[in-house]
């Protein structure tokens, strides 16, 4: 079964600062992995996603994630944090049962310092 | 335009009582969802309807039951609420496949007094 974890509950980082948020995966087929993200009361919007096409994959808003078989990880990474980037970070991989199943990580908050 | 709508955004109700949530989408999908947020955040997929037809149930109780009157309509009916079924249920539609984005709706917070 698939599965996934995000290392770090909540993130603190400053403005400007780069931003790292970890995921690890673990797959029995290749795996196609999700970054969602969610705002304050709000749904779930995609950040971006890897489907087996280039490994680095480019985002909304500037965010990006690199594919990493060996190391069984799909990190987001922005350069610099804007105070608009305060959310809550999933990453997710999907199964397919029939129809897609997205199995989400715990989940990162990501809490932006002015 | 309005994606993935759900109603109603907010949901406060006693123990016992039988609440009905209603998802509409306007994307032309195939598939709709839907998912369980708890207070600590996490997500976990309920149920899946591809083209009216009930694809995945993952051991919820029976309680609830969704209800897809057509390809743009998921709903969501639970019987006898009880305390711990109090979250936040998200609504969601996606083409069919694997690689496919899922859309989701803004949430409705049920909250079980």
């Amino acid at each position: 079964a698939q599965s996934v974890t995000q290392l770090g509950s909540h993130v603190s980082v400053s403005e400007g600062a780069l931003v790292l948020l970890r995921c690890n995966y673990s797959s029995s087929v290749p795996p196609y992995l999700f970054w969602y993200v969610q705002y304050p009361n709000q749904g779930l919007q995609l950040l971006l996603k890897y489907t087996s096409a280039a490994t680095l994959v480019k985002g909304i808003n500037d965010f990006e994630a690199e594919f990493k078989k060996s190391e069984t990880s799909f990190h987001l990474t922005k350069p610099s944090a804007h105070m608009s980037d305060a959310a809550e970070y999933f990453c997710a991989v999907s199964d397919f049962q029939g129809a897609q199943k997205l199995v989400f990580g715990q989940g990162t908050r990501l809490t932006i310092n002015p | 335009d309005t994606a993935v709508s759900q109603t109603p955004k907010y949901l406060v109700t006693q123990m016992g009582n039988d609440k009905s949530i209603k998802c509409e989408q306007n994307l032309g999908h195939d598939t709709m969802y839907w998912y369980k947020q708890d207070s600590k955040k996490f997500l976990k997929i309920m149920f899946s309807y591809n083209n009216k037809e009930l694809i995945i149930n993952e051991t919820v109780p029976n309680r609830f039951s969704p209800k897809s009157p057509d390809k743009a309509h998921l709903n969501l009916h639970i019987n006898s609420l009880e305390l711990g079924d109090s979250a936040v249920y998200f609504c969601a539609s996606s083409q069919e496949g694997r690689a496919e984005t899922q859309y989701f709706g803004p949430g409705t917070r049920l909250l079980v007094l």
